[in-house]
């Protein structure tokens, strides 16, 4: 899988939007670019995907640059429930069918501030 | 929906002796499940995947007579640390795929493993 980049750690005010961005830019035309998350001491959450379009779900936004080299995940009103590290993950969409693992990076930890 | 269990949350034993902790996919069947472990201030590394019925496929480095892996259903997968040592101390997640066709995966609370 196609290695991605995103920054150690960001701040962010409880009840504003967070844009937390990651850096894809060896991606290819078959990778679709996921995201999970974890909260402190429990397994990663997944938070959403997509291929080329932005998508939205009720946890957050992925808005996708229209090369396809950086995304950014969007939680609109961050809560301090939101406080987690954030992973960035591509899957190429025909591998083994979705049947292989996932590949964590250092992911973004996310600090939420009262 | 899509909820994956994991039990014991929490584990300890003394060196030598083996646990056996469960990962299983409540409301749906899972053909295809992957154990990963994460050390203190680390990132999650995958150890294996578990398919249903067959044996499982190890990532490179991992002993698979130590850790041990039954998925002899399409809910319950089992991961077995045999003759533990307090280097196996961890916390072991499982995850499971939906179905085919989509691509995310359901992760279990995981489990905190502890070898005195």
């Amino acid at each position: 899988d196609a290695k991605t980049t995103q920054p150690n750690s960001m701040e962010s005010n409880e009840e504003e939007p967070v844009h937390l961005p990651c850096n894809h830019s060896t991606i290819s035309g078959t990778d679709y670019i996921h995201w999970y998350r974890q909260l402190p001491s429990q397994g990663p959450e997944y938070v959403i995907h997509g291929l080329t379009s932005n998508v939205n779900n009720r946890m957050a936004s992925l808005a996708i640059a229209e090369d396809r080299k950086s995304s950014t995940l969007i939680l609109h009103r961050a809560t301090l429930r939101d406080a987690a590290v954030y992973y960035c993950i591509l899957r190429d969409r025909y591998s083994g069918g979705g049947a292989d693992g996932l590949t964590f990076g250092k992911g973004t930890h996310l600090i939420i501030q009262p | 929906g899509a909820v994956v269990s994991q039990h014991p949350s929490r584990v300890i034993c003394k060196s030598g002796t083996s646990v056996k902790i469960e990962c299983r996919s409540l409301d749906f069947q899972a053909t295809t499940m992957f154990w990963y472990r994460q050390f203190p201030k680390q990132s999650l590394m995958l150890m294996a995947t578990s398919n249903e019925g067959s044996k499982a496929t190890y990532e490179q480095g991992v002993e698979k007579d130590k850790f041990l892996i039954n998925h002899a259903s399409l809910t319950l997968s089992t991961l077995t640390v045999t003759s533990a040592h307090p280097e196996d101390s961890s916390f072991y997640i499982c995850s499971a795929r939906l179905s085919k066709g989509t691509y995310e995966q359901y992760f279990g609370p995981g489990t905190r493993l502890t070898v005195t």
